[in-house]
């Protein structure tokens, strides 16, 4: 079946570049999808990137994306201490529909 | 503003006991979805729906139950709680053939 990896935590320096990244294992994903969740709060769509895509750049973010390896990252460039969050990969679920599957979250820690 | 919510908030069952968590949304979407959050295990899917009388398992679906008879709420019924289910629960929605998913803010169930 499908599965997202992650690794689970990256403590950076406010300013310093973030790289998250993530392996996935359906190919036949014609979306892969970025998603933040800050502290107490559900999750939030941050960016997604179409599976013929091989790079997406939206201000601070740029996703990258291998498909070769199944494998995404996403780059914060400038961390900020707002950026600290867990950050979740996902692909699609099943054969049809909108289903997502997660990946387990990597914790971001940006310290001053 | 159009939004999901999900009550309550914070809940303490014992085991055994039937208890319904409930997600109602007013963006009109199709497609409605629930997950449960644990340390270790990031986001995994239990139910989704597509739309009314459509329900379909998840992940991890074993013990839970959903019903959709309109189209704003699909309430989570917990048919016998046990310690297991103890968890934060996330309901989520989107349009109908778009990926982009909009989440509740989560009820914590502790299951004693």
């Amino acid at each position: 079946g499908e599965d997202v990896e992650q690794s689970l935590f990256l403590s950076v320096r406010e300013g310093d570049s973030s790289v998250i990244n993530c392996t996935y294992t359906d190919s036949s994903s014609t979306y892969l999808y970025w998603y933040k969740q800050e502290p107490g709060a559900g999750l939030q769509l941050l960016t997604y990137i179409f599976s013929n895509m091989d790079m997406k750049q939206d201000q601070r973010l740029t996703v990258l994306l291998n498909k070769k390896d199944k494998h995404l990252s996403l780059r914060i460039a400038d961390t900020q201490t707002g950026d600290s969050a867990i950050y979740f990969c996902a692909e699609k679920w099943g054969q049809a529909g909108t289903a997502l599957i997660f990946g387990k979250g990597t914790t971001l820690s940006v310290s001053s | 503003d159009a939004e999901i919510t999900q009550s309550p908030r914070h809940k303490i069952t014992e085991t055994g006991r039937q208890v319904t968590l409930a997600c109602h949304q007013t963006w009109n979407h199709n497609n409605m979805f629930w997950y449960r959050q644990d340390l270790g295990h990031g986001l995994r899917l239990i139910h989704y729906s597509y739309g009314v009388q459509d329900t379909n398992k998840g992940e991890v679906s074993d013990g839970y139950s959903v019903s959709r008879s309109n189209t704003e709420d699909l309430p989570l019924t917990l048919e016998s709680a046990a310690s297991s289910q103890t968890s934060v629960y996330f309901c989520a929605s989107s349009e109908a053939a778009k990926n982009e998913q909009f989440f509740g803010p989560g009820t914590r169930l502790t299951v004693l």
